[in-house]
């Protein structure tokens, strides 16, 4: 069983549209982020949700709304996409082991998303 | 916020040689955390070393938290090492933040 499945692992779409891209973990933890990595291979984190409450929200255009129904998911929506947004979305996962700073984090695979 | 360097930034071998590559941190860090992209693109956990050293097989990592560097070795390279090696900590300052570096390329030729 994978630890943290994202949905879908590619995604071509037109500039405008707006799309969704899935997260679960089935680690039982308790604390999950969105990635973004670029073309040059940087990676750099969006958001992250800690039992479905929002504890990091960087420097992202609103275009982009995270949401956790639950906490073993996380979905990242995307209004009006753009060209720029076209990148690798990882999602990850960690368990709070009451030292935060000690968690260890879990990624999938990655959405290779496209913007045409 | 903390600065994290790796190098190098590429790294080219014969199958069967040996490499360390480098992490260089700005700041006092309560977490390290060491990846392995492969060329499919999936990040791998090898390490979570906030300080000491560790083994893995072919692999070992060691963390000078002190000095503010963490140091990967790789032994017996194979090509299957290929992929982009990453360094990622979070400062002591921010609980969750995980900061990448920029990433060493690894490329082991056959």
């Amino acid at each position: 069983d994978t630890a943290v499945s994202q949905t879908p692992k590619y995604l071509v779409t037109q500039m405008g549209n707006d799309k969704s891209i899935k997260c679960e973990q089935n680690l039982g933890h308790d604390t999950m982020y969105w990635y973004k990595q670029d073309s040059k291979k940087f990676l750099k984190i969006m958001f992250s949700y800690n039992n479905k409450e929002l504890i990091i929200n960087e420097t992202v255009p609103n275009r982009f709304s995270p949401k956790s129904p639950d906490k073993a998911h996380l979905n990242l929506h995307i209004n009006s996409l753009e060209l720029g947004d076209s990148a690798v979305y990882f999602c990850a996962s960690s368990q709070d082991r009451g030292q935060a700073a000690k968690n260890i984090q879990y990624f999938g695979a990655g959405t290779r998303l496209s913007v045409l | 916020g903390i600065q994290v360097e790796q190098s190098p930034p590429d790294l080219i071998l014969q199958e069967g040689a040996n490499s360390t590559l480098r992490c260089n941190f700005s700041d006092s860090v309560n977490n390290l955390q060491w990846f392995h992209q492969n060329p499919w693109g999936q990040l791998i956990n090898l390490f979570y070393i906030p300080s000491g050293t560790k083994q893995n097989g072919r692999l070992s990592a060691t963390t000078v938290a002190t000095e503010r560097y963490s140091l990967l070795y790789i032994s017996s390279s194979q090509t299957t090492d290929s992929g982009v090696y990453f360094c990622a900590v979070i400062g002591e300052d921010s609980s969750y933040k995980l900061i990448f570096g920029s990433g060493t390329r690894l490329l082991v030729r056959p």
